[in-house]
């Protein structure tokens, strides 16, 4: 079946020590997006990619950065984890059918000690 | 820009009542509507959406919403709730930027 997948799907840091989530689909959509959930909140938009063109939202901290090597894969990269960052991350594809539909990943439930 | 309102935070119904969610979005030209529904640790799952042409709105799992453009509404309905339809459920407009704007979600606990 086509999905999106995450990896992995439950993460621990320290605090301050680069961490890396990761994204991959098999819809062959050329938007990718990227959101943090905290507990009982909508999603909140970080950043997405309309293939290789990257949008950031402006209030996406400067700690927060993405990488997508090709139209199956986006990496969320955290530079320096703090505890205010500990969230739920949803990655997201959007189809072309007019309306962008988007199609969400299990997530990945990001713990900082 | 547009926005999304859902005024209950929480509901709860018992097993094989009906349910409706309440879903308020403010955008000037036709909107693009979504419902979504989170599983606890779990993504979002696609239930429905309307894009255009007939109001009422098939989804999965056995829900519909309807699509009122003089209420600006687009309320969720199921006619009997099923206990594995306990979940936080979110509604979502698409707007000018071709964004999601999502709603404050609406948590749903079913009673046996």
């Amino acid at each position: 079946d086509a999905m999106v997948i995450q990896n992995p799907r439950y993460q621990v840091t320290q605090f301050g020590k680069p961490v890396t989530l990761s994204c991959s689909q098999t819809l062959n959509h050329n938007v990718m997006y990227w959101y943090q959930q905290k507990s009982s909140q909508a999603p909140k938009l970080l950043f997405h990619y309309y293939d290789k063109d990257f949008n950031n939202e402006a209030d996406t901290p400067d700690n927060f950065q993405s990488r997508r090597p090709n139209t199956s894969f986006c990496f969320l990269d955290i530079r320096s984890p703090g505890l205010g960052d500990a969230a739920m991350y949803l990655c997201a594809t959007s189809s072309p059918d007019g309306a962008d539909t988007q199609y969400f990943g299990p997530g990945t439930r990001l713990t900082v000690l | 820009a547009q926005s999304v309102t859902q005024p209950d935070i929480h509901i709860t119904v018992s097993e094989g009542a009906s349910l409706e969610l309440r879903c308020n979005y403010s955008y000037g030209a036709t909107p693009y509507l979504f419902w979504y529904v989170q599983s606890p640790g779990q993504g979002l799952q696609l239930l429905l959406k309307y894009f255009s042409g007939d109001t009422l709105v098939q989804g999965i799992k056995g829900f519909e919403a309807e699509f009122k453009r003089s209420q600006s509404s687009f309320n969720l309905r199921k006619p009997s709730v099923h206990w594995s339809d306990a979940a936080e459920y979110f509604c979502a407009v698409v707007g000018s930027a071709r964004q999601l704007t999502f709603g404050s979600g609406t948590q749903l606990t079913v009673l046996p």
